[in-house]
């Protein structure tokens, strides 16, 4: 089941702070966070694991509540770069559906000078 | 290390035709899945494989196909294709086993028009 993403389009100006959320359904193994760019692939974010490990990168901060299956990507100090469209990616603590990511809709993140 | 890449990066198709696209992953990664994407429906699951072995499939017609060579490199196929094929269609490898546990790597994409 797709994972529900919150909210759909947000506009800053530089220098403000975004919070984009993601939520499932199901009980989470893994939550991913991939940026898009218009005409570009989706690049790699965060992700974040059932029991507190997080993999990603350094600038980039995000919580994941497994108990209310609920990721939080927080964008502080936002920089014209960081317009996009951000994806959540779900995989659920299941054992073999462990191999299927599914994506929320995205969240269009505008950021003007 | 060179990225993920798809061929062809754009085809024009009619309807009723079929179309195979094709990905290599990054060199050392067997995971391979691949994605539709459009407008206002994000990334839609289609399949992914491993070892040459589909282990998740997607809610899409029999009409999709894919399917994973030795080499890790990756095709699918779509038969009869219709308007709402439309769309961009990409690929992305992984190293691990378990495509939830290790980050994804894009390719560029296929943009396929049905006419």
């Amino acid at each position: 089941q797709q994972p529900v993403q919150s909210p759909q389009a947000v506009i800053l100006r530089e220098g403000e702070d975004a919070v984009i959320n993601c939520s499932s359904s199901k009980a989470l193994y893994s939550v991913h966070w991939y940026r898009q760019k218009h005409g570009e692939a989706p690049v790699f974010l965060m992700i974040l694991l059932k029991g507190g490990e997080q993999k990603g990168h350094e600038k980039i901060s995000a919580s994941f509540n497994e108990k209310k299956q609920q990721s939080s990507l927080y964008l502080t100090a936002s920089q014209l770069s960081y317009s996009g469209t951000y994806f959540c990616g779900t995989a659920p603590n299941s054992g073999g559906s462990n191999y299927k990511l599914t994506f929320g809709k995205g969240t269009l993140l505008t950021v003007n000078p | 290390k060179a990225g993920v890449t798809q061929t062809p990066r754009y085809l024009i198709k009619t309807r009723g035709q079929q179309v195979t696209l094709s990905c290599s992953p990054i060199s050392g990664h067997r995971s391979v899945s691949w994605y539709q994407q459009t407008p206002g429906q994000g990334l839609q699951f289609l399949f992914e494989y491993f070892s040459e072995t589909q282990r998740n499939k997607g809610n899409f017609p029999g009409r999709f196909s894919g399917r994973q060579f030795s080499n890790s490199r990756s095709e699918m196929n779509v038969s009869t294709l219709e308007l709402g094929d439309s769309a961009l269609y990409l690929c992305a490898s992984s190293l691990a086993k378990l495509a939830g546990y290790n980050e994804q790597f894009f390719g560029p994409g296929t943009r396929l028009t049905v006419l």
